[in-house]
């Protein structure tokens, strides 16, 4: 059964870095895109990024880029989500996501990830 | 980026109605269109792929039609169910972009 277990609830303030992350399982791990969603309080989804395991080629949203990095290991089929410097508008729930080649859909989802950013 | 534009945003239909939601690209991206199910606290769920084509598993009274710029998610019969939110989401290019969702509610 192929599943994504994200890591739980995070709580930090404003300027704190965060690492969340993401493992796969129940597929060939290195064989699919492995994406993030953030969807905001109340909001709709929006698509932030996404790796290739197998070699780390990484795409971000130019919403995003330079906000947030994306990672990789493929050693443990895990991805990761990471932040330098919170800030309150990063409360979110994140999301990460499969996806296969080209130009086909995100298939599974993880449970997503409440981070909360408050002084 | 491409823009996706859903209509309505929200909707109340009664259990038994069938339902209509349109999403709109600002440019043409031939079939690449996917649609999600997102119900309250839980992560979405793909129904749709490719425009057309229904994700294993989910019910057949799902479907969906279109290409180009113009698509629709119909629901025949609608059941307590289907009560959610829903989103379109292209898959032509990066980055890829959602709908901003559709809500639907109960009568």
């Amino acid at each position: 059964e192929v599943q994504l277990v994200q890591s739980g609830a995070e709580v930090k303030k404003p300027g704190e870095s965060l690492k969340i992350s993401c493992k796969g399982s129940g597929y060939s791990f290195t064989s699919y895109w492995i994406g993030w969603v953030r969807q905001m309080p109340g909001k709709g989804l929006e698509w932030m990024g996404i790796i290739y395991p197998d070699d780390s080629d990484t795409r971000y949203s130019p919403s995003f880029q330079g906000q947030v990095t994306i990672s990789a290991d493929k050693s443990i089929s895990t991805a990761y989500l990471q932040w330098s410097s919170l800030k309150a508008s990063d409360t979110a729930m994140y999301y990460c996501v499969r996806q296969d080649s080209g130009w086909l859909p995100f298939d599974y989802w993880g449970q997503g990830t409440l981070v909360t950013v408050s002084s | 980026d491409i823009q996706m534009t859903q209509s309505p945003s929200s909707l109340s239909a009664s259990v038994g109605d069938r339902v209509t939601i349109t999403c709109r690209a600002s440019q043409s991206i031939s079939s690449y269109l996917n649609w999600y199910q997102q119900k309250p606290g839980k992560a979405p769920k793909l129904l749709i792929y490719a425009a057309s084509s229904l994700q294993s598993g989910v019910p057949s009274r799902f479907s969906g039609s279109g290409s180009g710029t113009d698509f629709t998610l119909t629901i025949t019969s609608l059941q307590p169910e289907d009560f959610a939110t829903y989103y379109c989401q292209q898959s032509y290019s990066i980055p890829r972009t959602f709908g901003q969702g559709t809500k639907v509610e109960i009568k």
